[in-house]
C-alpha cells in the first residue's frame, strides 16, 4: 500500500542552523501539507500546498519557513534559522483531492539545542 | 480557535469492552477526520465522515455525526490491547485546506 515517507526521522541542530525536511507523498496525491506537533501539544497546521504554489498558510509559517516541490516527487520544508522553540514533530500529509482524507508519514522529530 | 475538542481526556478499559470517544466542534465544517497515534508516532487516518453523514462504519470502528450538535463520536467494539493509542478528531471547514485538530482521547486497554 502507498504510503508517504520522510526524512530524517530524527535531526539535532543548533539555534540558528537552517534545517531541510524531506518528505515524499503518495506518488499520484495532488496536495501536500505540513503539520506540526510540539510534545505534548495538539497538531498544528503549517502550510498546504497545490498546482506548485501555497494555497493556504498558517501564523505560525512565517518568513523562516519555506517549502518546495523541487522535482516530481520530493516536497520539502525549509527552515532558515531554527529557534529553541521549533523543536516538535514534523508530519508531512498528502491528499488526492481537497476535502478527501489526508495521509501522513512518520514524521521528522526536530531538536533544536 | 479551537475547533475539535475531544472527551473524555484519557480512557481506560478492559480488553474485550467498547470505547467511545466524543469530540465537538465550533464552527460548520466539510468533513470530520478520525485519527491515531502510537505514542508520539505517524497519524494513522481511520475514518473520514461528511457533513452530509450521519454514521460511517469501518471494520470494529462506528463514527457518527450530528451537525446540529456539532459532535461526532468514534466507537471501537471488541477493543484490544492493540487499540491502546490517542485518538484524534480533525475537522475541515469549507474554502479551507487545512485540518483543524483536537487535543485527543488517551485510550489505554488493559488485557
Amino acid at each position: 500500500e502507498p504510503e508517504v515517507t520522510q526524512t530524517p526521522s530524527h535531526q539535532v541542530t543548533q539555534m540558528g542552523q537552517e534545517v531541510i525536511l524531506r518528505c515524499v507523498p503518495i506518488s499520484n496525491h495532488l496536495y501536500f501539507y505540513w503539520y506540526r506537533q510540539i510534545l505534548g501539544q495538539k497538531v498544528e497546521f503549517l502550510v498546504s500546498f497545490y498546482n506548485n504554489e501555497i494555497s493556504e498558510k498558517s501564523e505560525i509559517f512565517d518568513d523562516q519557513f519555506s517549502v518546495e516541490r523541487p522535482d516530481g516527487s520530493n516536497f520539502t520544508l525549509k527552515i532558515r534559522s531554527t529557534k529553541l522553540e521549533d523543536s516538535a514533530m514534523y508530519f508531512c500529509a498528502s491528499g488526492l483531492a481537497l476535502y478527501n482524507e489526508q495521509f501522513f508519514g512518520p514524521g521528522t522529530r526536530l531538536t533544536v539545542l | 480557535s479551537q475547533q475539535g475538542e475531544e472527551d473524555p481526556q484519557a480512557l481506560s478499559i478492559q480488553e474485550g469492552e467498547n470505547a467511545t470517544m466524543n469530540c465537538s466542534y465550533k464552527t460548520s465544517i466539510n468533513n470530520l477526520q478520525w485519527y491515531r497515534q502510537n505514542s508520539g508516532r505517524g497519524l494513522v487516518h481511520l475514518i473520514l465522515i461528511r457533513s452530509n453523514e450521519r454514521e460511517k462504519h469501518s471494520g470494529r470502528l462506528r463514527v457518527t455525526l450530528d451537525t446540529s450538535k456539532k459532535s461526532s463520536s468514534l466507537l471501537i467494539t471488541a477493543s484490544r490491547a492493540a487499540d491502546t493509542a490517542s485518538y484524534f478528531c480533525a475537522t475541515v471547514v469549507d474554502s479551507n485546506y487545512q485540518l483543524i485538530w483536537g487535543a485527543g482521547t488517551k485510550l489505554i486497554i488493559k488485557p
